[in-house]
């Protein structure tokens, strides 16, 4: 059964910090791996999709790297600001079916 | 309307109440999911639908019951729940390759969620 771990579970740091989320998933045979976006009480807000053939992603400040050998990702973020605090979730979409595996996400503080 | 959309946004019902969720997804998709997301935990899969066919029930107690009327729309029917199914429901849809079965690229779209908590 996939279990996909994120660390660290919280994160504080001043705003203009760059700062790295990093997310593990036991199973390597997976199709793309996701980073969201979570505002208290609200939904999701897709950053990044890695499919499985890809390295990395950018967009913006936000760089996502994939090592499936290792069963590894992480999430780069640049010149933090406040708007970045939120809690970011990672998650597999797994070969067969659907199923989406996600991890309890690092919820993040960007202090002014 | 853009996107998946939720209704309602919050709900507070009784133990003995039926209720139903609402999502609607304007994307085009053919493949729609409810998660629960509780305190604490993960993102918790309950239901997918491929091609309005219900091709995954991970497990879910028969008081959450779901309907795809058609690939634009899901219901979660909701009776007799208990407290500790006050959580976060989100629902998603995706373009998928029939039958549940993962594509190359099948990204999920969530909806903003509706807020349930059950006295």
């Amino acid at each position: 059964k996939q279990e996909v771990t994120q660390i660290p579970a919280a994160l504080s740091v001043p705003e203009g910090e760059n700062l790295v989320l990093n997310c593990s998933f036991t199973d390597s045979a997976i199709y793309n791996l996701q980073w969201f976006r979570q505002d208290p009480g609200k939904g999701l807000t897709s950053l990044l999709l890695i499919q499985s053939s890809q390295r990395e992603q950018t967009s913006g400040r936000l760089n996502a790297s994939l090592d499936k050998s290792s069963g590894r990702s992480t999430l780069y973020i640049a010149a933090s600001q406040p708007g970045d605090s939120a809690t970011y979730l990672c998650a597999v979409y797994e070969t067969s079916g659907s199923r989406l595996t996600f991890g309890e996400g690092t919820q993040l503080t960007v202090n002014p | 309307e853009t996107g998946v959309t939720q209704t309602p946004r919050h709900l507070v019902m009784g133990m003995t109440n039926k209720k139903s969720l609402k999502c609607e997804q304007h994307l085009g998709h053919n493949a729609m999911y409810w998660y629960k997301q509780s305190a604490k935990k993960p993102l918790e899969l309950m239901f997918v639908y491929s091609l309005e066919e219900r091709v995954e029930n991970n497990s879910v107690p028969s008081r959450f019951s779901p309907e795809c009327p058609n690939s634009s729309h899901l219901f979660l029917h909701l009776h007799t729940l208990q407290p500790e199914d006050s959580a976060l429901y989100l629902c998603a849809s995706s373009q998928d390759g029939g039958g549940g079965m993962a594509s190359s690229y099948n990204e999920q779209f969530f909806g903003p969620g509706t807020r349930l908590t059950v006295l």
